[in-house]
């Protein structure tokens, strides 16, 4: 069964302080590992998608690495705008393509 | 691009009374669409999921009878809450996939609060 697992569970940040976000997994053959943004009472943002160790992605001020075991979000010097829930996902080879979720991160960025 | 669209955002209906929520991918075809429920403070919880064309798929202990899923069209499914509860009351949010071309990414909608009374 695939499993995965966030911390910390929350994160405050003063603007301008970096940090990661990590997530950890196990999963029986990964397909893809996937990083949403959620803000309350919205469904989740898109963010990245990483499918083999050694691989990162870029956006903005978010940078998500990826290795055999886990998966960090990076954020630099982030902004209050940046504050939401960060939730990570993984999906294994097999049919319907579906995902399982960590708990994710709620992130604060106190201005 | 990759828009899903949901209706209705919010609604509140009486115990007892069935809800319909649609789930619409706006650019892209779906050939794959997931319903998932969310509680307060909580992860997502996947429920079904729906391929074009045929019956979708339930997890472990979600009611088939009572969580109707209908994914006629490859931009349009629907979950029908039947005889509702306030134990059904949630956040229903809809992903799709495209599933072409090595694209495996899900794009969720912007979900709908059901409350129940």
């Amino acid at each position: 069964e695939d499993q995965v697992t966030q911390s910390p569970e929350a994160l405050r940040l003063q603007e301008g302080e970096s940090s990661s976000l990590n997530c950890s997994y196990t999963v029986s053959g990964l397909r893809g590992l996937f990083w949403y943004r959620q803000d309350p009472g919205k469904g989740p943002e898109f963010l990245f998608t990483l499918y083999s160790a050694g691989e990162e992605k870029e956006k903005e001020r978010l940078k998500a690495t990826l290795t055999k075991k886990e998966s960090f979000l990076h954020i630099t010097a982030p902004k209050p705008e940046d504050s939401a829930t960060y939730l990570c996902a993984v999906q294994s080879h097999g049919a319907n393509s579906k995902l399982t979720f960590g708990k994710g991160i709620t992130l604060s960025v106190r201005p | 691009g990759a828009v899903v669209s949901q209706h209705p955002s919010r609604v509140i209906c009486k115990s007892g009374t069935s809800v319909k929520i649609e789930c619409r991918s706006l650019d892209f075809q779906a050939t794959t669409m997931f319903w998932y429920r969310q509680f307060p403070k909580k992860s997502l919880m996947l429920m079904a999921t729906s391929n074009e064309g045929s019956k979708a798929t339930y997890e472990q202990g979600v009611e088939k009878d009572k969580f109707l899923i209908n994914h006629a069209s490859l931009t349009l499914s629907t979950l029908t809450v039947t005889s509702a509860h306030p134990e059904d009351s949630s956040f229903y949010i809809c992903s799709a996939s495209e599933l072409a071309g090595g694209n495996y990414e899900q794009y969720f909608g912007p979900g709908t609060r059901l409350t129940v009374t």
